[in-house]
């Protein structure tokens, strides 16, 4: 496709569950973000991928946050034992190189609801 | 290390006049400069972004930004406000650090257009 995809659009589910959010950047970008942005606040950081570097992780905020990255293409954040604060929309983004011009291109969000 | 602080949480202004949203950053580098907007229930979408260039930036929908090193501020404004205007802003420091890239986004500043 033509920009940044993200599935699934909606996820509800039960605390203590776990879950998968895929991410599908557009082709041949190099860089990609994952943020988490709760209700009415700014976007929180959580992991970025850079080709085959090792990714920075330093914005997970638990082990139960994990994110895996093959090559340059899909990228999946799972969270394992899902907790009522863990409900937010979980954005995706990609920039074709880790330039610090190049603008973020954004996927349209999952929406996590945690019950 | 890089941050990004927007002073104000909230602004409200008349349609029609001025709107200054204001942005001040910290980084090690000399970084790149953005502005987006959230429109409610929308994804995110890029207003502006400075790159060393000139220092007076025009962006879209009638928003400019300003780069000031001294000041370390990267201000939005519009010399008249609209109702379209009525969103969540974000500014954002993106550079180079030592190993990796950071993009940071401040928490954001809902602007309120009152008729």
């Amino acid at each position: 496709g033509a920009g940044v995809s993200q599935s699934p659009s909606n996820k509800v589910t039960e605390k203590g569950k776990d879950v998968e959010l895929r991410c599908d950047p557009i082709s041949g970008h190099t860089a990609l973000y994952w943020y988490r942005q709760r209700l009415g606040q700014g976007l929180e950081f959580l992991i970025y991928f850079q080709g085959n570097s090792a990714p920075d992780k330093s914005g997970l905020p638990s082990d139960r946050f994990s994110a895996e990255r093959t090559g340059e293409s899909v990228s999946t954040l799972t969270i394992q034992r899902t907790q009522q604060e863990d409900s937010a929309v979980y954005l995706c983004a990609s920039s074709p190189t880790p330039r610090a011009n190049e603008k973020l291109f954004f996927g349209s969000g999952t929406q996590l609801s945690v019950l | 290390a890089q941050s990004v602080t927007q002073l104000d949480s909230h602004v409200s202004v008349s349609e029609g006049t001025p709107v200054l949203l204001r942005c001040n950053y910290s980084s090690s580098y000399s970084p790149s400069l953005f502005w987006y907007v959230q429109h409610p229930n929308k994804g995110l979408q890029l207003l502006l972004k400075y790159t060393s260039a000139a220092t007076l930036v025009k962006g879209i929908n009638g928003f400019e930004a300003e780069f000031k090193k001294s000041e370390t501020s990267f201000h939005l404004t519009k010399p008249s406000a609209h109702m379209s205007d009525a969103a969540e802003y974000f500014c954002v420091v993106r550079g180079l650090g030592t190993s990796y890239d950071k993009v940071i986004f401040g928490p954001g500043t809902s602007l309120s257009v009152i008729p």
